[in-house]
């Protein structure tokens, strides 16, 4: 079956731009996380949504912010982008039905602000 | 709050060695999952085990082995005859709760393995 498909892969923006990000997660996973990884801060958990709604959030600033469509699809959305946002943004999907399910990692979306 | 700590930033050893991956979590609950994950050069990140609080059992996968000691808040991760193939950064992470997912990594060790 499908791995967790991110789009884009790569992406360069300005700063004071807005970037969208996309995750596609594993059919019939209901939960999608988003993690940002930096070589200074490592892996960070952003947020995690579950049946369209918010369940979890990080310690991240309001640029940051995300949703999920009815079928599971996620985005999640950087405003006003800084240079420390560039990072690798990891998305990951689990089916999430009580207890803790292994959550499949997509390749990322390496995001670079000049 | 949750804390994971990997003090080895990088490995370095000749093919067919023994390594051991060091890892040491900080939480108050007395629920809480403990993972390790691979991370190759193409990014995604690669489940390779998950213990629960209650299962202390150590546990051993062809190669990989896992000791998991609730005394000393560890779970170490140990790759029996390394093999070039597992050169890569594996990341140990604690989850608190059970339903929602949201994992806490440690710094990550970048494991080189030499021919």
């Amino acid at each position: 079956k499908a791995g967790v498909t991110q789009t884009p892969r790569y992406l360069i923006k300005t700063r004071g731009q807005q970037v969208t990000l996309s995750c596609s997660p594993i059919s019939g996973h209901r939960s999608v996380s988003w993690y940002q990884q930096t070589p200074g801060q490592g892996l960070q958990f952003l947020f995690e949504y579950f049946s369209e709604t918010q369940r979890n959030k990080g310690n991240f600033p309001g640029r940051f912010s995300g949703r999920q469509f009815s079928n599971s699809r996620s985005e999640m959305n950087v405003s006003t982008l800084e240079l420390g946002d560039s990072a690798l943004y990891l998305c990951a999907s689990s089916l999430a039905k009580g207890g803790w399910t292994e959550a499949f990692f997509g390749q990322g979306t390496r995001l670079t602000v000049v | 709050a949750q804390k994971v700590t990997q003090a080895q930033t990088e490995i370095s050893v000749v093919e067919k060695e023994d390594v051991t991956l060091d890892c040491v979590y900080e939480t108050r609950d007395t629920t809480y999952y403990l993972f390790w994950y691979k991370q190759p050069p193409s990014g995604e990140l690669v489940f390779l085990i998950r213990r629960n609080s209650f299962d202390e059992q150590n546990e051993i996968s062809g190669r990989y082995s896992w000791n998991f000691q609730k005394s000393t808040s560890s779970f170490n991760f140990t790759i029996t005859a390394s093999q070039v193939v597992d050169s890569a950064v594996y990341f140990c992470a604690l989850s608190e709760a059970p339903g929602a997912q949201k994992l806490v990594f440690g710094q990550g060790t970048r494991l080189t393995i030499n021919p």
